[in-house]
């Protein structure tokens, strides 16, 4: 079953601490996407990714960072440095890069601060 | 910077009813545009893709049109059903550098009621 997973589903932060949040894909996606949504809001861009070993920052990339080990993953870590990290986090990809291809989302992390 | 505008924030309608959601954007220099369907809770899906150069694009009881020049775009759904209610975000896409972005709107929560 092809498809993107996300973990946890919930996560918990508490104050100064650093989270990851997990992205996973199977889909052979050479791009990777992190958005952020936060209530009656649209999504904004975190961080993308086109291939392994780079990324590059999107809108609201302070307090954020990623890293592009592999073609199938593209985990984020909001660092303490995030004041205001409490939101839904989504991942996406597509098949290729620059391509203007669709999106396919993975079902998102809810990151709650403690 | 683009802003992408969708109206009306909410619409409730009666089961078996036409509707249109509308989505406008300020700077018509888009690649494509995507409307993406999203549930409570969970990850976006993809409804329809329209390429800058196209007008319209359907998906069984979805058609989706695109005006460039006006900075407009429209979902229309037919006769539509309990099934259909959800969050429906517009967003635009640009490409620049061998890069691909989406600019989203904040949505249109539908509620269709039976």
């Amino acid at each position: 079953d092809g498809g993107i997973t996300q973990s946890p589903k919930y996560l918990f932060r508490k104050e100064g601490q650093n989270v990851t949040l997990s992205c996973e894909q199977n889909l052979n996606h050479d791009a990777m996407y992190w958005y952020r949504q936060d209530p009656g809001q649209g999504l904004r861009l975190i961080y993308y990714s086109q291939i392994v070993n780079d990324f590059q920052k999107g809108d609201i990339a302070e307090g954020y960072s990623v890293s592009r080990e592999k073609k199938e993953s593209f985990p984020l870590t909001v660092t303490s440095a995030q004041k205001n990290p409490t939101a839904f986090y989504l991942c996406a990809s597509t098949p290729r890069q620059g391509a203007g291809e669709t999106q396919y989302f993975g079902p998102g992390t809810r990151l709650l601060v403690l | 910077k683009q802003e992408v505008t969708q109206i009306p924030a909410a619409l409730s309608v009666p089961e078996g009813e036409n509707l249109v959601l509308n989505c406008s954007f300020t700077d018509s220099a888009i690649y494509n545009l995507q409307w993406f369907r999203q549930d409570p809770g969970k990850g976006l899906t993809s409804l329809l893709l329209i390429q800058s150069s196209q007008r319209e694009q359907t998906s069984g009881r979805l058609n989706a049109s695109l005006d460039k020049s006006s900075g407009r775009s429209t979902l229309y759904i037919a006769a539509s059903q309990p099934g259909d209610s959800a969050t429906y975000l517009c967003a635009v896409g640009r490409r620049g550098a061998g890069s691909y972005q989406l600019t989203f709107g904040k949505g249109t929560k539908l509620s269709v009621i039976p």
